[in-house]
């Protein structure tokens, strides 16, 4: 059964740093490209950032370009966003979502980890 | 990367067929043949309905279908249930080899 986790939400004042991660599990994780897609309370999803299996190649949204990095380790089962300078708007529920294909990925899904930027 | 242009809301009675639109450029949609569309109930995470335009995942209800026109994609729910009303993404892949989405269709089955 496929699992994702997401971790490392919480509060956190503008300006400041957060890490998610996503542990996977029930599938070969080194086989399929990541995705980190958020959704603010009562809004839209909106596409975050994504990696290539083996990690050597990264795509971000210009909206989201130096401040977040997505990042991997096969060996861990993990997946990883760095988030910096946050701000008020990035707020959401931030899910990790594998893909196998690339025309097919949601196929799972993890609950999300809930990011909150206060002042 | 501009987001895909869907209708904020749709509705129909049960039975019949609605249609969502999904409208991007020539950077996206009308490049691409991989679009897809999730549903999302309240309280719960998406779930993929259509990918590649118009292939279903299995255990879909062949009631979903997709097309796409130029650069305008469509979700096509015929014979419409109770148990279809939620909201509705689009999802493109775009020349910048990132994804974007629609905004989102709230469908109401009256």
């Amino acid at each position: 059964e496929v699992q994702l986790v997401e971790s490392g939400g919480g509060l956190v004042q503008p300006g400041g740093s957060l890490r998610l991660s996503c542990s996977a599990s029930g599938f070969t994780f080194s086989n399929y490209a990541m995705h980190w897609v958020r959704q603010a309370p009562g809004k839209g999803l909106e596409y975050v950032s994504a990696i290539s299996r083996d990690g050597d190649k990264t795509y971000y949204p210009d909206s989201l370009k130096g401040r977040f990095t997505i990042s991997r380790d096969n060996s861990k089962n993990t997946l990883y966003l760095q988030m910096s300078s946050l701000r008020g708007d990035d707020t959401a529920l931030y899910y990790c979502v594998p893909q196998k294909d690339l025309g097919r990925w949601g196929d799972y899904w993890g609950q999300g980890t809930l990011v909150t930027v206060y002042s | 990367q501009s987001a895909l242009t869907q209708p904020a809301s749709v509705s129909g009675s049960p039975g019949q067929s609605i249609t969502i639109s999904c409208t991007g450029t020539s950077s996206d949609i009308g490049n691409f043949k991989y679009v897809s569309w999730y549903q999302q109930h309240p309280g719960k995470v998406p779930k993929l309905m259509i990918y590649n335009v118009s292939d279903r995942p299995s255990g879909v209800s062949n009631r979903f279908s997709g097309s796409k026109s130029g650069s305008t994609a469509s979700l096509t729910i015929s014979g419409l249930q109770a148990e279809d009303e939620a909201d509705y993404y689009c999802n493109s892949f775009a020349t910048s080899r990132t994804w974007v989405f629609g905004g989102g269709t709230k469908l109401t089955v009256l």
